[in-house]
């Protein structure tokens, strides 16, 4: 079974710059997440779909990131401009809805904002 | 607020001892919880979970064991092997959320 795929796996972007991160999940998962890791710190939730629908964005910064998945599968970050403190890990999940509701996470994308 | 605190950052244990990784929690919704291990440039990888109708569960070399009403979960490793020398996140949720909040992270170093 191949696992959570993501790309790129590391970006470096200029301050005010566009960026974009894409993620394709376990086959059958219905839910995705995606997580911001700073360093020294656990992952943080942005956003959490289940299938195609957002259906916790609280902690996503909406001023300058969106998400889509669209048909429910892949899923595509946006961050729009970045901001140096937006360097960190960025972390796709996925899991089932089923026990025992572990998460599966990909290899996750670093982000140098210079 | 932290709601999922692990107050060690580092652990150094010999090969073939125990390792003890500690985490504690705030929110008494939380009623399921997982430990995660992460090696450097990966993402983290699920070891082990525990749900709060049990006090312990025990998978291999790993165990987790859970005290609701001291708010406290560990994980033990034995016997404690190099190749255990990562990152070690624990996570909370509470049912029905599929939401989970983790801690800081534990850096497990085991030496040969």
């Amino acid at each position: 079974e191949a696992g959570v795929v993501q790309s790129p796996r590391y970006k470096i972007i200029e301050k005010k710059q566009p960026v974009a991160f894409w993620c394709n999940p376990i086959s059958g998962h219905n839910t995705l997440y995606w997580y911001r890791q700073n360093l020294g710190q656990g992952p943080e939730l942005l956003i959490r779909y289940e299938n195609e629908e957002a259906v916790d964005d609280s902690q996503l910064p909406k001023d300058r990131f969106s998400a889509e998945r669209l048909k429910g599968v892949d899923s595509t970050l946006k961050i729009q401009p970045a901001e140096l403190g937006d360097s960190a890990v960025y972390l796709c999940a996925s899991s089932s809805r089923n026990p025992p509701y572990e998460q599966y996470f990909g290899p996750g994308t670093r982000l140098t904002v210079t | 607020d932290q709601q999922v605190k692990q107050n060690s950052p580092s652990l150094s244990v010999q090969e073939g001892r125990i390792s003890i990784l500690n985490c504690d929690y705030t929110n008494s919704m939380f009623d399921y919880f997982l430990w995660y291990k992460k090696y450097p440039a990966e993402g983290p990888t699920f070891l082990i979970s525990i749900s709060s109708i049990k006090d312990k569960n025990e998978d291999g070399r790993f165990t987790v064991f859970l005290n609701k009403s001291a708010k406290h979960l560990s994980l033990h490793i034995v016997p404690s092997q190099p190749g255990d020398s990562a990152v070690y996140f624990c996570a909370a949720s509470a049912s029905g959320t599929y939401k989970y909040i983790f801690g800081t992270g534990t850096r497990l170093k085991v030496l040969a």
